[in-house]
């Protein structure tokens, strides 16, 4: 059973930093590319990041790039978001997902985790 | 960057009835279109991907169409358990959601 458990989140200051972790069991880690998506309390989803298999390549929306930074370590099963310089519109529940693997290069998130709240404030 | 809308943003429906949830794509996305359901307090859960391939273990009065720029998903005959918002999202250059549609009790 695919089973991803987030794990990290809690209250920052604007400014502060927060790393997220992701713990992936029940699949194959390493041959499936991560992702990372959130969602603003009573709003919709939107994108976040998203890691290669091998995690060679990253890709980020653009209200985060250049302050948050996906990675994962494939020999611990676990996928990472460092949140840097973060402010009040990033305070959001946090989920990982992972890849379908139906086709490379686009990929669709078919499991996710329960997901992790964030909350920026002073 | 690719912009997906949906319509309608809140739909009122009963158990039995054929609903249907548009999806509209900036530009074109090929088949590249995926469907997820959300209840409140949960995850995501992905239905449909490739524009109209069903998930194993999605009920079969799911259904997915289009190609394209415009895409719909339709319940056959609306049931208790499918009370929920439903998001469309194209993966064909990164990734975009729909800002929801939330299908709810007449």
């Amino acid at each position: 059973e695919v089973q991803l458990l987030e794990s990290g989140g809690g209250l920052v200051q604007p400014g502060g930093s927060l790393r997220l972790s992701c713990a992936a069991s029940g699949f194959t880690f390493s041959s499936y590319a991560m992702t990372w998506v959130r969602q603003a309390p009573g709003k919709g989803l939107e994108w976040v990041s998203l890691i290669s298999d091998s995690g060679s390549s990253a890709y980020y929306a653009d209200s985060v790039k250049g302050r948050f930074t996906i990675s994962r370590d494939n020999s611990k099963n676990t996928l990472y978001l460092q949140m840097n310089s973060l402010r009040g519109e990033d305070t959001a529940r946090y989920y990982c997902a992972k890849d379908g693997g139906y086709t490379y290069g686009h990929e669709v998130f078919d499991y996710w985790g329960q997901g992790t709240l964030v909350t920026v404030s002073s | 960057d690719i912009q997906m809308t949906q319509s309608p943003s809140t739909l009122s429906a009963s158990v039995g009835d054929r609903v249907t949830i548009t999806c509209r794509a900036s530009q074109s996305i090929s088949s590249w279109l995926a469907w997820y359901q959300q209840k409140p307090g949960k995850a995501p859960k992905l239905l449909i991907h490739k524009a109209s391939s069903l998930e194993s273990g999605v009920p079969s009065r799911f259904s997915g169409s289009g190609s394209g720029t415009e895409f719909t998903l339709t319940i056959s005959s609306l049931q208790p358990d499918d009370f929920a918002t439903y998001y469309c999202q194209q993966y064909n250059s990164y990734w975009t959601f729909g800002q929801g549609t939330k299908v709810e009790i007449k």
